[in-house]
């Protein structure tokens, strides 16, 4: 199993430009989430998803979007990216439940100058 | 207010000693899970432990163990004979509701750890 996978390891975009992350997991977990890691903090959620299909809102959503068509894929679309969107976003999966941890893929450093 | 606080933004253990995280948690749930994660250099989040609040033993996995005091809301990490490889930033997590009937994962800032030898 390759766990979860992220594309790409780093980025640099300009204000204003465009993006996709891209996620993925061969472990057939139902729930699969998106977060952002600012320098000397923990990890915040930006959405979440339950299954192909259902997404919601995490903690900080706003200047992203996601969608989940399939079980396996995850992607995360930034949409005239801002400064403040410079971070390491990281996805996880896992089965969901409570009891479950989270896998999480390697990260994606992007900044946004 | 904070919901996860790690007080030592860094800490220093000499090799082969035993070192304490601290973690303090704030929640109304009865049921909710704590969960440590390492994070080395190289970024990626490692799951180490996990705890339920009904768990009545304190997690232990290998080196690590997790000294739980419900009343007062603690779920501290101990290493054991520390490694080398030891050197990382830990992370406090706790399991919570969200969006009504699933569940997140809130971080605290982290600890960094470094192992003298």
């Amino acid at each position: 199993n390759a766990g979860v996978t992220q594309t790409p390891k780093f980025r640099i975009l300009k204000i204003g430009q465009s993006m996709t992350l891209q996620c993925a997991q061969d472990m057939n977990h139902n729930y699969m989430y998106w977060y952002r890691q600012d320098p000397g903090m923990g990890l915040k959620l930006i959405y979440y998803s339950v299954g192909a299909g259902i997404t919601d809102k995490g903690e900080v959503p706003n200047g992203y979007n996601v969608s989940r068509s399939t079980t396996e894929d995850f992607p995360l679309r930034l949409e005239l990216a801002a400064p403040s969107q410079t971070s390491v976003y990281f996805c996880a999966s896992n089965w969901g439940g409570s009891y479950n941890e989270q896998f999480f893929g390697p990260g994606t450093r992007l900044t946004v100058l | 207010a904070q919901k996860i606080t790690q007080t030592q933004p860094g800490m220093f253990v000499q090799e082969k000693e035993a070192v304490t995280l601290d973690c303090t948690y704030d929640t109304s749930d009865q049921s909710y899970g704590l969960f440590w994660y390492k994070q080395p250099s190289s970024g990626e989040m490692i799951f180490l432990i996990y705890q339920g609040s009904y768990d009545e033993q304190n997690a232990t996995e290998g080196r690590y163990s997790l000294n739980f005091q419900k009343a007062r809301k603690s779920a501290n990490l101990v290493i054991s004979a520390s490694q080398l490889g030891d050197s990382a930033m830990y992370f406090c997590a706790m399991r919570e509701v969200w969006g009504g009937s699933n569940y997140k994962l809130t971080f605290g800032k982290g600890t960094l750890l470094t192992v003298n030898p």
